[in-house]
């Protein structure tokens, strides 16, 4: 199984400030025959299912404020909040789909400081 | 804009078995997988596992498989979980999330149900 660990469980930013989540996966989840990673981040608000941010490592899904920025490849990956706002306020997960079993990171819970 | 909607929560004695449903509206349903996702009491994310309809196919993480069935109605747009063997540690959220690109069941998850909680209790 390919185990995902994000570097922090928790991580306060000041409103305004640049927020940056780290991922890391014990193997390469790059696919070789799209030349991508297949690496997705969710945003889970209490007492909601998650909302899908990024996949492809880099590709934002549609209606996601462009604030939400993916980077990385091959087993280090970086979620990346430009300015943080209030309602960003949330726990954050990485997931691999390269392989079964699909899994995700521990996740990681962003606050205001 | 596809949306899922999942069956309603469940009180399940140990031992028994739960059935949740995930009705798919508003678009196209058996060309992308649909997944299933449980999240315990406080804790993480845990993939069950999924099925493409369109052809047929399931996967399972290894520490379900055995215990857990996946079918697809396409008649009506339904996907169903069926978990047998109930234990304690069942007792979860369980989500279905369908996948982004058409045919991939190795996929990301763009949408997703609105949950359904299933509590084991004597």
């Amino acid at each position: 199984d390919i185990v995902m660990t994000q570097s922090s469980d928790s991580l306060a930013v000041s409103l305004g400030e640049r927020a940056s989540i780290n991922c890391k996966s014990s193997q390469s989840v790059l696919k070789t025959s799209n030349n991508k990673n297949s690496l997705a981040w969710y945003q889970q608000k209490p007492g909601q299912p998650p909302k899908l941010l990024i996949y492809w490592a880099s590709t934002r899904e549609s209606g996601v404020p462009d604030r939400f920025s993916g980077s990385g490849s091959g087993t280090d990956f970086t979620l990346t909040i430009s300015s943080l706002q209030a309602e960003d306020v949330a726990v954050y997960y990485c997931q691999q789909y390269y392989s079964s079993p699909i899994t995700f990171g521990q996740g990681t819970r962003l606050e205001i400081k | 804009q596809v949306q899922l909607v999942q069956s309603g929560a469940e009180v399940k004695k140990p031992g028994s078995s739960v059935k949740v449903s995930c009705k798919a509206s508003g678009g196209t349903f058996s060309s992308y997988s649909v997944n299933w996702v449980r999240q315990a009491p406080g804790q993480g994310l845990d993939w069950m596992g999924g099925i493409l309809p369109i052809f047929e196919t399931t996967k399972f993480a290894e520490k379900f498989q055995g215990r857990v069935t996946f079918t697809a109605d396409e008649s009506t747009s339904t996907v169903y979980m069926e978990l047998s063997s109930l234990g304690y540690d069942d007792t979860a959220v369980y989500y279905c999330a369908r996948g982004v690109v058409p045919a991939n069941i190795q996929d990301a998850f763009e949408i997703w149900g609105q949950g359904t909680v299933v509590t084991v209790s004597s």
